[in-house]
């Protein structure tokens, strides 16, 4: 079974923090992906990786960064953490076509 | 940017009707992906369509691709209380496949 996991399932940072969110999976996927989900807005792309230190934006970058160092482990930083960035911050990978989740983290931001 | 809506928002039926959400693309896709989200879980992938007009089933779930590849939808037929989630469409573009999801529909079925 592939596993997708992340380093806390609950977060609480305060205004201002530098918050790393760290996803690890093990299936050796090249395709690692963060997202943020909303009530009434759904998953929102973040970024994405598709190698080893390659990455692109997604649809909402502001305020993110990322880092691919390694090919199993996919790391969000918000540099300056605020308070519309409390959110459930879903990691997935993929190999080919389906896209595997973790099982969120839900950071809030005070 | 590539938009996909997705209709409705939420929907309540009783056990033994049938479901339908709705997807559209403001852009042609390559293809479509759904995933169903349970209650306190994660997004699961449930299926892929890629070419026009495909249909595929999965029991009592139904799912389309538009002729133009511009829109999708899932139909359950019999909703069963083990249905209850949020169903997802998301299409794919572009050459890094790129996803976008629609706002997901979110079902509950009354026992």
């Amino acid at each position: 079974d592939v596993k997708v996991t992340q380093s806390s399932r609950y977060l609480v940072k305060r205004t201002g923090e530098k918050v790393f969110l760290e996803c690890v999976q093990d299936m050796d996927h090249e395709n690692m992906f963060w997202y943020r989900q909303d009530p009434g807005l759904g998953l929102r792309l973040i970024y994405f990786s598709y190698d080893v230190k390659m990455k692109e934006k997604g649809d909402i970058p502001e305020g993110y960064s990322v880092s691919r160092e390694k090919k199993e482990r996919f790391s969000l930083i918000l540099e300056s953490a605020s308070t519309n960035q409390t959110s459930m911050y879903l990691c997935a990978s993929k190999r080919s076509y389906e896209q595997y989740f973790g099982p969120g983290t839900r950071l809030t931001v005070t | 940017g590539q938009q996909v809506m997705q209709i409705p928002q939420y929907q309540h039926v009783q056990e033994g009707e049938d479901f339908t959400t709705y997807c559209n693309s403001s852009t042609t896709l390559s293809n479509i992906q759904w995933y169903k989200q349970r209650p306190g879980g994660h997004p699961v992938f449930l299926i892929q369509l890629v070419k026009s007009g495909e249909v595929k089933k999965q029991k009592r779930l139904t799912f389309q691709f538009g002729e133009a590849k511009k829109n999708s939808s899932l139909h359950i037929t019999a909703t069963q209380t083990t249905d209850v989630g949020t169903y997802f469409c998301a299409g794919l573009t572009g050459g890094y496949q790129k996803v976008t999801f629609g706002i997901g529909t979110k079902l509950q079925v009354i026992p």
